[in-house]
């Protein structure tokens, strides 16, 4: 069972159109990242939500983090190939009787697809 | 800067033998961590690192054991390779807590037959 679930998992489009992703959990974080990977590389951090009912803009792709700090979102307007890769969201994991110090858990993916 | 770099980035065991995957970055950081991506799985951490001298283990640490040799470099071993630890292996690092960016390294691609 993921502790963060995001939906869809594959996501193919024409260049131009727009398109969300959800990440969801039971669980409530707090703050949740959304990081892009490309093939054959490394994730990279896109952005970092903290607060709930927060709203993130980076160009052309917005992010949010739900009023009750349990699911984000990341809609992307306009699509163009460059966009193209595995996109995965993440939140601090929390140990009973640790810390979250430096541990996330991550969903499991979406793998987008923009065709010129 | 090189940022986190990795080796090898392909390797090829067999059932029951050894290696030890190595990572180091060069950005000072105090955090260091080992996941594994499987298909459809995301990312799941090993192992991680808070500071030099420090270890603790992550969401699937058996099978494997780390070593933070210094601030820089945080290895990774695998003692006798099963097939069910195939998978893309990836150091990151971070400067500070749970929020802070973490860096990734490009991977190890790990196949046990």
């Amino acid at each position: 069972t993921q502790l963060l679930e995001q939906s869809p998992q594959f996501l193919s489009i024409q260049e131009g159109e727009n398109l969300t992703v959800y990440c969801n959990s039971s669980s409530v974080f707090s703050s949740l990242q959304w990081y892009r990977q490309e093939p054959g590389e490394g994730p990279v951090l896109l952005v970092t939500v903290v607060t709930g009912g927060e709203v993130k803009k980076l160009k052309r792709l917005t992010f949010q983090f739900g009023d009750a700090r349990k699911d984000s979102s990341l809609h992307i307007t306009a699509a163009q190939p460059g966009d193209t890769g595995l996109y995965l969201c993440a939140g601090p994991l929390w140990v009973a009787g640790g810390t979250s110090y430096g541990k996330l858990t991550f969903g499991q993916g979406t793998i987008l697809t923009v065709h010129p | 800067n090189a940022g986190v770099t990795q080796t090898p980035k392909f390797q090829v065991l067999k059932t029951g033998q050894s290696m030890t995957l190595q990572c180091a970055q060069d950005m000072n950081h105090n955090s260091m961590y080992w996941y594994r991506q499987d298909p459809g799985m995301g990312l799941r951490l090993i192992y991680y690192s808070a500071s030099e001298g420090t270890t603790d283990k992550g969401e699937v640490p058996n099978g494997y054991n780390v070593s933070r040799l210094n601030k820089r470099e945080f290895s990774l071993r695998l003692e006798s390779a099963a097939p069910s630890q195939t998978s893309v292996y990836f150091c990151a690092s971070s400067y500070g807590d749970h929020t802070d960016t973490q860096y990734f390294g490009p991977g190890t691609r790990l196949t046990v037959l």
